[in-house]
């Protein structure tokens, strides 16, 4: 059984600090790793892919990929209450005709 | 591009009741996913479309569930005989190769 493991959280950050996600995963087969953000009652939204060890930016957010640990993770500076969210980190096996597996998401919740 | 589009957004039913539901992928994706997500959870793979072949389905995916894409172009999903427990969002991802998928904003039913 391929799992992808979260937190659940609730995660609380003041306005302005860096927020911290973290993932496992179980299968080393896996080679795409993603960020989907949920807001309640909505669908999930791509934010952030990475294919490769190390880190990815885009603009407040950085994908951290540590293929050996089988760990991701997402730091978002400078945190906006608009960022309060639940996180899903998702992987795929390309060979696996790329469907995903989630995990559960860590709500994120950031105080004004 | 208009993005993943899915139809209808919200439906209640009641048991025992056959429901459809549809799906529009972003028109040159060639692969198209259905997932079903519960309150707290991640979504969950059902099955997946490579143009009009269906590659996989999950074991979650029972007898009263099936999916077509004829022409490979949009995407059914009908749940036939509804029970309480399919509760849930049905939501539709599309993407090119298997790489990032996107979904639609989901189609929230309700079993009464």
């Amino acid at each position: 059984q391929k799992e992808v493991e979260q937190n659940s959280g609730p995660l609380s950050v003041p306005e302005g600090a860096i927020a911290s996600l973290n993932c496992t995963y179980s299968d080393r087969g896996s080679q795409s790793f993603f960020w989907y953000r949920q807001y309640s009652g909505k669908s999930p939204e791509l934010i952030m892919s990475i294919y490769s060890n190390g880190d990815k930016e885009d603009g407040r957010f950085t994908a951290q990929l540590n293929k050996a640990s089988q760990y991701v993770s997402l730091l978002i500076r400078d945190s906006q209450p608009s960022d309060s969210a639940t996180y899903l980190c998702a992987v795929n096996d390309y060979n696996q005709g790329g469907k995903l597996i989630f995990g559960q998401g860590t709500e994120l919740s950031v105080k004004p | 591009d208009t993005g993943v589009s899915q139809d209808p957004r919200h439906k209640i039913t009641k048991r025992g009741q056959n429901v459809t539901f549809r799906c529009d992928p972003i028109s040159e994706h060639n692969r198209l996913y259905w997932y079903r997500q519960t309150l707290g959870q991640g979504p969950e793979f059902l099955t997946y479309f490579q143009n009009e072949a269906q590659l996989e389905k999950s074991r979650l995916l029972s007898d009263r569930f099936s999916a077509e894409r004829p022409k490979g172009s949009f995407s059914t999903l009908e749940i036939q005989r509804t029970e309480q427990g399919d509760s849930a969002m049905y939501l539709c991802a599309s993407s090119q190769e298997g790489i990032e998928a996107f979904f639609g904003q989901g189609t929230r039913l309700t079993v009464v």
